[in-house]
């Protein structure tokens, strides 16, 4: 059975601070790995990673993959009240399950002033 | 307009009762999935449908049945609530022209059952 497992599971940080959160994966036929962020309402997507070393950036969020360590990390810098909202991740699957998605439990990050 | 629509957007029923979750889209993707959410355990898969006339159970279909009434209907039924059913339900959609790697999710559906 495919498993997905993040941490921490609550971060409280401070606006300014860097955060890193973990993402560790078993998935049968493993395609890619995805983080979504969540606030308070439906899942929105950040990063889809392929390819182990290769960093994915958009403005103050980066993610990468190790497929080596079967783990990936999304690191989120000067982070803002804005940044508080859950993080899922997910590993998509191949094979006979293709496009099939396993979320983690979801690291819940809160930033305040 | 929105793309994944569901409905109802909030529900409180008892125990024993049938109720429907539908969703819709007009994002004209083949796939579509039922995902609930409950504190500290993410989004667990319930069931999902590659097309039509392919329609998979997920991690968690127990107590839960679907129909697949068009490409873009998806309806999520539960035959005989009980009250560890209450959580947040999701449909997703997804498409190959992303290799049906995102997914897209819809408002979400808030279920209360007593």
């Amino acid at each position: 059975e495919d498993k997905v497992v993040q941490s921490p599971l609550s971060l409280v940080v401070h606006e300014g601070d860097t955060v890193t959160l973990n993402c560790s994966y078993e998935v049968t036929n493993f395609r890619s790995l995805l983080w979504y962020k969540q606030e308070k309402k439906a899942p929105t997507f950040l990063f889809m990673l392929t390819s182990s070393g290769i960093e994915k950036k958009s403005g103050r969020l980066s993610s990468i993959l190790d497929k080596k360590e079967l783990s990936s990390i999304l690191n989120i810098t000067a982070t803002q009240t804005g940044d508080s909202a859950i993080y899922l991740c997910a590993g998509h699957a191949g094979g006979t399950s293709y496009g099939k998605l396993t979320f983690g439990q979801g690291t819940i990050l809160t930033v305040h002033p | 307009d929105a793309d994944v629509t569901q409905t109802p957007r909030n529900r409180i029923t008892k125990t024993g009762k049938r109720i429907m979750l539908e969703c819709s889209q007009t994002k004209g993707h083949d796939r579509m999935y039922w995902y609930r959410q409950d504190p500290g355990l993410g989004l667990r898969l319930i069931y999902y449908s590659f097309d039509v006339k392919d329609i998979n159970k997920g991690e968690i279909s127990d107590g839960y049945s679907v129909s697949r009434q068009a490409q873009a209907k998806f309806s999520l039924s539960l035959e005989s609530a009980i009250p560890n059913q209450t959580a947040l339900y999701f449909c997703a959609t997804s498409e190959p022209g992303q290799g049906y790697n995102e997914q897209f999710f819809g408002p979400g559906t808030r279920l209360t059952v007593l």
